[in-house]
């Protein structure tokens, strides 16, 4: 039930891009990204609902593949702030709301 | 802006020792979450609470833990006798509608289990 993240772990210059996927084997209502600090609570990124959509916000969009069940997160021309570990929230139809979070991915990016 | 708060931020405890977590949603949230992250490791789903009541519950969630909302406000965890293997980050979470809504974190209260 776990969605599998891809890749473990990026390492990036400033500037360069990255795309991390989420991939789940149920079909999923809908996909929220998060970034995780070092000691710190995860952030909310953004939410793609079942419909293919894409979202973005600054220099970060996502977007879901209903027919895989899958979602990348996109990460251009990154910045020394977007170091952290990316997690993606899958959500199935219910009435309970919880997320199932993947194992992360860790982004470093340096100068 | 709203958010939700946990409380302690750091509970330092002896293994058996009972614990309570005490958690304050946002407060037109209507559905309640409590999440635990050990160190290096994923963000795992524990409980979820709506309408004064479990929803669902993962099956790390046993005997030892409960929840409740006492006053119409608070959100508390309890894990009654703590082992070793309890020690983690325990973030609560509440969220306004289903679906299409976030899901707001608190800043996590990390146990600690001697």
């Amino acid at each position: 039930q776990q969605p599998v993240q891809s890749p473990q772990a990026v390492i990036l210059r400033e500037g360069e891009d990255a795309v991390i996927n989420c991939s789940s084997s149920k079909a999923l209502y809908s996909v929220h990204w998060y970034r995780q600090k070092h000691g710190e609570a995860p952030v909310f990124l953004m939410i793609l609902l079942k419909g293919g959509e894409q979202k973005g916000h600054d220099k970060i969009s996502a977007s879901f593949n209903e027919k895989k069940q899958q979602s990348s997160l996109y990460l251009t021309a990154s910045q020394l702030s977007y170091s952290g570990t990316y997690f993606c929230g899958t959500e199935l139809a219910s009435n309970t709301g919880k997320l199932i979070f993947g194992q992360g991915t860790t982004l470093q990016v340096k100068p | 802006e709203p958010e939700v708060t946990q409380t302690p931020s750091h509970q330092v405890t002896q293994m058996g020792q009972e614990v309570i977590l005490r958690c304050v949603p946002i407060s037109n949230h209507l559905y309640f979450y409590w999440y635990r992250q050990i160190l290096g490791q994923k963000v795992e789903f524990l409980v979820s609470f709506y309408n004064n009541e479990i929803s669902e519950k993962s099956e790390i969630f046993d005997d030892q833990f409960s929840v409740e909302r006492p006053d119409g406000s608070n959100f508390t965890l309890k894990i009654r006798s703590t082992k070793l293997e309890d020690s983690a980050m325990y973030f609560c979470a509440s969220r306004q509608i289903l679906n299409t809504g976030e899901l707001f974190f608190g800043e996590g209260s990390r146990l600690t289990v001697l």
